[in-house]
């Protein structure tokens, strides 16, 4: 059982949508991340949170909001996206500041996004 | 130059083989490096560490060679369960302690 979950698992949507995206830890960490994951592709970090604060948008399109109310949850607002954004998407939650003492990152299983 | 690279595969191997993978990353200032398995269509989740002197944990051993800029993982006696995707993961201190993914190793092993 993982200590990060993900809502909803698979969403279908079309290009006019409006949808969400949730996570939630249980880890006890204050930093949570998006990630995104394409076919063949390495995940690609889009942003992060410190302490509910975003310290990292790495050039995502506006099309992707993220919303981050308190240590434990993180949301991703989507709107009006393209087929092309269709993907796996991964939250994870780390303890900031231990990553290089070898803790590391915990994923949630992913939300399969697919636009139509 | 992608920042992590790895050989896609697929590796196709019999039960009980000894397999090998390695990764190459191109910045210097890589601090911390890790081995990840992803499996058919779930998260990906830490394998192991990579430690200087290079490190073991039961089948498995990584090892870092730091001139090189090359991080190996060695699967020794290959079980069925084997069968996943191999992620290298590189910790880049000149990007905040951010992980850099590289793309995966497909390995299959078939009885």
């Amino acid at each position: 059982e993982t200590g990060v979950t993900q809502t909803p698992r698979h969403l279908v949507m079309g290009m006019t949508n409006k949808k969400s995206l949730k996570c939630e830890q249980h880890l006890g960490h204050n930093a949570m991340y998006w990630y995104k994951q394409s076919a063949k592709k390495p995940l690609e970090l889009m942003f992060v949170y410190n302490f509910k604060e975003q310290t990292e948008n790495n050039s995502v399109p506006s099309r992707f909001s993220p919303e981050c109310p308190n240590s434990s949850h993180l949301f991703l607002h989507l709107h009006t996206l393209q087929p092309e954004d269709s993907a796996l998407y991964l939250c994870a939650s780390s303890q900031p500041g231990t990553m290089s003492s070898g803790n590391t990152i915990y994923f949630g299983e992913g939300s399969w996004l697919t636009v139509v | 130059r992608k920042e992590v690279e790895q050989d896609p595969g697929p590796f196709n191997v019999p039960e009980g083989a000894t397999v090998a993978f390695n990764c190459t990353y191109s910045n210097s200032a890589s601090q911390s490096f890790f081995w990840y398995r992803q499996d058919c269509r779930k998260e990906p989740k830490l394998l192991m560490s990579v430690y200087s002197s290079g490190n073991e944990d039961g089948r498995f051993t990584a090892q870092l060679n730091r001139a090189s800029q090359y991080i190996s993982l060695l699967i020794r006696d290959s079980k069925l369960s084997d069968s996943a995707t191999y992620l290298c993961v590189v910790m880049v201190l000149e990007y905040g302690n951010k992980l850099v993914f590289g793309a995966g190793t497909i390995l299959r092993v078939k009885s």
